[in-house]
């Protein structure tokens, strides 16, 4: 069981917009940045998104990150097949024990 | 270019120990810390722990504690992660990565498949 809460899937068609959620608790996403990966399948994860909005550079401002409250939200625009991969989105936890925690991932298809 | 590339695929037998490593170019590795995730089969990511590659601080996932050391070499520029009294669920991809700020990682290597079974 994930400390962040994702979607399981999402699906769109090539070209248009999706967004994943990311749902948290004061602990975590409420009073930290929150940080979005891509991986495609059989590779390592790849950031996207920092700072809950920052994209690195090369990253292409398809991606998009925002937060509000306890939750966050990455947006992709554009779809391309190239796009079919899990997202996971992840963030410090300062409760007790102060580990980084990730959600459980969003697997997306590109129909 | 950054990189981070580590050693390779190990299978141990149950209560055994595994030593992976790290090794960072392309940057002043101590300028940055270094976190360690791992991803069993099928499933998400797990934060492990995170060292700092400037004075050897750590902080270890909860979870984890009293079974995983990290460790830094800073004349060769590479970082090490122990996990003891292995478990088949620690079958899993370890996967170091450099630590932008604030739970961010920015630079990972290719993942070490680590199995454990008898």
């Amino acid at each position: 069981q994930s400390v962040l809460t994702q979607p399981p899937s999402v699906s769109a068609a090539p070209g248009q917009k999706v967004t994943i959620s990311c749902s948290g608790s004061s602990s975590n996403i409420g009073n930290n940045y929150v940080s979005w990966y891509q991986q495609l399948p059989g590779t390592a994860p790849k950031l996207l998104i920092y700072d809950n909005n920052k994209r690195p550079s090369g990253i292409p401002d398809r991606f998009s990150g925002s937060k509000s409250g306890t939750s966050a939200t990455l947006g992709i625009t554009g779809l391309q097949t190239g796009d079919e991969a899990d997202y996971y989105c992840g963030t410090w936890d300062s409760s007790l024990s102060a580990d980084v925690v990730f959600g459980g991932g969003t697997k997306l298809t590109v129909l | 270019q950054v990189q981070l590339v580590q050693s390779g695929a190990e299978v141990k037998k149950p209560g055994a120990s595994v030593k992976v490593s790290c090794k960072a170019s392309g940057y002043t590795f101590t300028s940055y810390g270094i976190s360690w995730v791992r991803q069993a089969p099928g499933q998400g990511l797990e934060w492990m722990g995170w060292i700092s590659a400037y004075n050897g601080n750590t902080n270890y996932a909860q979870k984890l504690q009293g079974r995983v050391t990290m460790t830094t070499d800073t004349s060769t520029s590479t970082a090490y992660m122990e996990l003891r009294s292995l478990r088949s669920d620690d079958t899993a991809v370890y996967y170091c990565a450099r630590d932008l700020r604030g739970g961010s990682f920015d630079y990972w290597g290719q993942g070490t498949l680590v199995t454990v079974s008898s």
